[in-house]
């Protein structure tokens, strides 16, 4: 049983250039959240997508956004990169069906380096 | 607003010592869930444990504890006999029963020593 996958694994962008990150969810999940982790800090949360929608989002500006497909795989997109957003990029797939917190699974990430 | 706090940065033991991670926690909500992960070299998260607010019943699991203390607002892990292969970060994290995201401490880097 696959776990979490996430592609690239790793990146090196400029700024002010467009990122775009992916996600395949654990079999029989279909909640996907995207965290951004800076180098020595917790994970914080940027979004997460439920029956392909937007259902919750973090403190991020508009230049961050997703998508969930039919299949559940999700996308991160960053506009206009900063050199601050360099950082790793978690993806985490859960089961919505049970009511109240759901336990999210991630995976390897994606280290984004913006020169 | 939902806060969690890990004092200890880093912690440094000799294999087979047992280490204890702090976490306070910080919620208005009645209904809430604590979760404990660990992320090694390889950064991925991995899964330990996940204690709903209606139960404080310690946990534990091999060389792993769990003691939730609502009282204190505390969710600690203790690792008992601690193995080289115990080494990484671990994260205290929280969600609410609405507000489905995780927010998560800091961490705690511990390095176990042969």
């Amino acid at each position: 049983d696959a776990g979490v996958t996430q592609s690239p694994t790793h990146l090196i962008k400029t700024r002010g250039q467009q990122v775009t990150l992916r996600c395949s969810p654990k079999s029989g999940h279909d909640t996907v959240s995207w965290y951004q982790q800076a180098l020595g800090q917790g994970p914080q949360f940027i979004f997460q997508y439920y029956e392909e929608e937007e259902r919750q989002r973090g403190n991020f500006p508009d230049r961050f956004s997703g998508h969930q497909f039919p299949n559940y795989s999700s996308e991160l997109n960053v506009n206009a990169l900063l050199l601050g957003d360099s950082a790793l990029y978690l993806c985490a797939s859960s089961f919505s069906g049970g009511g109240g917190a759901d336990t999210q699974y991630f995976g390897p990430g994606t280290r984004l380096t913006v020169l | 607003a939902q806060k969690v706090t890990q004092a200890q940065t880093e912690i440094s033991v000799v294999e087979k010592e047992d280490v204890t991670l702090d976490c306070v926690y910080e919620t208005r909500d009645t209904t809430y869930y604590l979760f404990w992960y660990k992320q090694p070299p390889s950064g991925e998260l991995v899964f330990l444990i996940r204690r709903n607010s209606f139960d404080e019943q310690n946990e534990i699991s091999g060389r792993y504890s769990w003691n939730f203390q609502k009282s204190t607002s505390s969710f600690n892990f203790t690792i008992t006999a601690s193995q080289v292969v115990d080494s990484a970060v671990y994260f205290c994290a929280l969600s609410e029963e609405v507000r489905r995201a995780l927010t998560f401490g800091s961490g705690t880097r511990l390095q176990v020593q042969p």
